[in-house]
């Protein structure tokens, strides 16, 4: 159980062309999703918080026009990022979590590599 | 501000032996969980094992297992007959409880398993 999706695995673009990363709960309703993205060799940087039906939360920095974030149902959240440049390449992850048993826990999807060029 | 600290950055172990990962954290909070989570080389995260705080029982997965020191903020990870596929990783991360809680995460350590 608990198994989180994410669609395109890795996508490669041309600088200013948009992208749309999927994140799916497979076999729960997900009440909060989360997007983290990880530069080499480093941690997780939590982008955002969404939760079904209401607007992002965005961390301090994260540009909310620029990495947009829908969370249209309690099983899929998309986010995309608009006019990509090089620097947006990184490696970016979802995470769900439910207001069930166990509380607060985050299960992570399998990430999606992002290359501009 | 909570804070999670991973002073390892890199640790090795023979396959078969035991080897403990160290994780400070600092809170104000008094109900909290604490997580280890592995990223393999694939990058999945994985969740190894999870502590709520108000338990005082240390938890126990299988061959992973923590030592949780609430008063001293030390939650470190002990992996037990280590096994080639243990290599990764590891980032241990603290949430208070509550709505729109966060993950803080620690900067990781990685492990090697060596025969």
């Amino acid at each position: 159980g608990a198994v989180v999706s994410q669609h395109p695995s890795w996508v490669i673009c041309k600088s200013g062309t948009s992208v749309k990363i999927e994140c799916r709960s497979l076999d729960f309703q997900a009440t909060t999703m989360f997007w983290y993205r990880q530069f080499p060799k480093q941690s997780l940087m939590l982008m955002a918080t969404s939760n079904e039906g209401s607007k992002a939360t965005y961390e301090q920095g994260v540009e909310k026009d620029k990495f947009l974030i829908n969370h249209a149902s309690l099983t899929l959240s998309t986010l995309t990022v608009t006019s990509a440049h090089p620097e947006d390449s990184s490696f970016y992850i979802c995470s769900a979590s439910t207001s069930g048993v166990p509380p607060d826990t985050q299960y992570f999807g399998p990430g999606t590599r992002l290359t501009v060029l | 501000a909570q804070t999670v600290t991973q002073s390892q950055p890199e640790m090795s172990v023979q396959e078969a032996e035991t080897v403990t990962l160290s994780c400070t954290y600092d809170t104000s909070e008094s109900d909290y969980y604490l997580f280890w989570y592995k990223q393999p080389p694939s990058r999945q995260m994985i969740l190894v094992i999870r502590q709520e705080a108000y338990k005082q029982q240390n938890a126990t997965e299988n061959r992973f297992s923590v030592n949780f020191q609430k008063a001293a903020k030390s939650f470190s990870l002990k992996i037990s007959d280590s096994q080639l596929g243990d290599a990764a990783m590891y980032f241990c991360a603290y949430i208070p409880t509550g709505t729109a809680s966060k993950l803080t995460f620690g900067t990781g350590t990685r492990l090697q398993v060596t025969l």
